[in-house]
This record gives C-alpha cells, sequence and structure tokens, in this order.
C-alpha cells in the first residue's frame, strides 16, 4: 500500500513568493495533519482535519499560511507570501480516527522549504 | 491538556549494548496510546512502537521495548543490542482522541 505521499521533496523559493505544499494520504484515512519542524521549535502541529473538515487550525502561524482539504485523497499548505523564517520541514500525516484503528499518525517523506 | 517530556537531549551508546530513552507525559484521560518514532537522517518519521494504555503488558518489537508505568506516567524505550543503524532522533509521542502530542526528542548516538 502506498503510504502518505507529499510533494514537492524539496522546495527553494525567494521571499515573497507563494510556496504550495501538496499532501496525499493514505486511503482509508480520514484524519490529515499538517506539521513543521525546525530545530528550534521542533515539531509542531499547524492544523488537522477530520473528514476533510478543518478541527484545530490554531497553529497555523499567520494569515500567511493556508490548509485547504478539497477531498478525502488531497490537501494543500499554502504559503503567501513566504519569508525566511517558513524555512523549515514540513510534514504531513495521516490517521484512521475511530474504530478499528491503531491510534498511530503515518507520516509523509516531508518537504523542505528553504526561504531565501 | 496532555503534555510530553523528554529529558535527555542526546544519548550514546556502544553498539551491540543496550540503552534507554526517557519519556514522561501528563494526561488526564485513562484511555490513550503511546508510541515512540524514529527520525534517522533521511527525515522520515517511523513507527517503533505503540502502547494501548489500557494494555498493562509492555509492547515488544523485536530489539526494541518498553516499560510502561501507567500510574508514574513514564514510558521508556529500551533498545538492545543497538546497531549502527538505530542512530536517529528519537520521540515519545501520545494521542488521545486525535490529539497526538509530540516531545522534544532525544538524538541517538550510536558509537562503533
Amino acid at each position: 500500500d502506498a503510504g502518505v505521499i507529499q510533494s514537492p521533496r524539496h522546495e527553494v523559493t525567494e521571499m515573497g513568493q507563494e510556496v504550495t505544499l501538496r499532501c496525499k494520504p493514505i486511503s482509508g484515512h480520514n484524519s490529515l495533519f499538517w506539521y513543521r519542524q525546525t530545530m528550534m521549535r521542533g515539531l509542531e502541529l499547524l492544523i488537522y482535519f477530520n473528514n476533510n473538515v478543518p478541527i484545530d487550525d490554531s497553529g497555523m502561524p499567520e494569515d500567511r499560511f493556508s490548509a485547504k482539504m478539497p477531498n478525502a485523497s488531497f490537501s494543500t499548505l499554502k504559503i503567501q507570501p513566504s519569508e525566511p523564517r517558513d524555512s523549515a520541514v514540513y510534514f504531513c500525516a495521516s490517521s484512521l480516527y475511530g474504530l478499528p484503528n491503531t491510534g498511530e499518525l503515518f507520516f509523509g517523506e516531508g518537504s523542505r522549504l528553504t526561504v531565501l | 491538556a496532555q503534555t510530553v517530556t523528554q529529558s535527555q537531549p542526546e544519548m550514546s551508546v556502544q553498539e551491540a549494548e543496550t540503552v534507554t530513552l526517557s519519556c514522561t507525559y501528563d494526561t488526564s484521560e485513562s484511555d490513550y496510546y503511546l508510541f515512540w518514532y524514529k527520525q534517522p537522517p533521511s527525515r522520515q518519521m517511523i513507527l517503533v512502537i505503540r502502547q494501548e494504555a489500557y494494555k498493562q503488558q509492555n509492547a515488544t518489537e523485536n530489539r526494541f521495548s518498553v516499560n510502561f508505568q501507567k500510574a508514574a506516567k513514564s514510558f521508556s524505550l529500551k533498545i538492545s543490542d543497538s546497531q549502527l543503524g538505530d542512530a536517529a532522533m528519537y520521540f515519545c509521542a501520545s494521542n488521545y482522541g486525535q490529539n497526538f502530542v509530540f516531545g522534544p526528542g532525544t538524538r541517538l548516538s550510536v558509537l562503533p
């Protein structure tokens, strides 16, 4: 079975540009999470969706960040305009909420973003 | 609110030896999940082991085992016969009702 698929794996952009990160969760999973990982702040939850509906977006840093999940098999995280402090690894993860489940998160390989 | 603490930012172990990584957590829930994830330099987050809080028996996966002390809210990971490939960041995490909380991580070095 395919795992969580993220694209792009690496993105280098200039300050002010729009960045779009993409995620395809595991088929059948009904919860999707976006995390950001930096050396200084560790792993931070940005937002999570349940059945395509955003449940908790309190971790989204500011209005420059937005996330959508138009259907059960696709989500995007957009940063507009990007800033150097947004440089990080962005992980998408999915899980199955409800029975039966193993309670675990399945992570994608991450998208490394560098904003110059 | 749930919290997860890993008090050891870095650890090292000799190849073939045993090492224990510590984790404590705080939750008011009675039924939840606990995990250890491994993040090697490739940055992929890999599940190492899972423990369901209602199960008293400690989980074991090959060379990896946990010491789950529910009353003390402690969940340590023991790695036996350490291998060079075990070198990574290890994250302890808890989950209750899709509320996943991760600790800050412990960087494990394996010395040849």
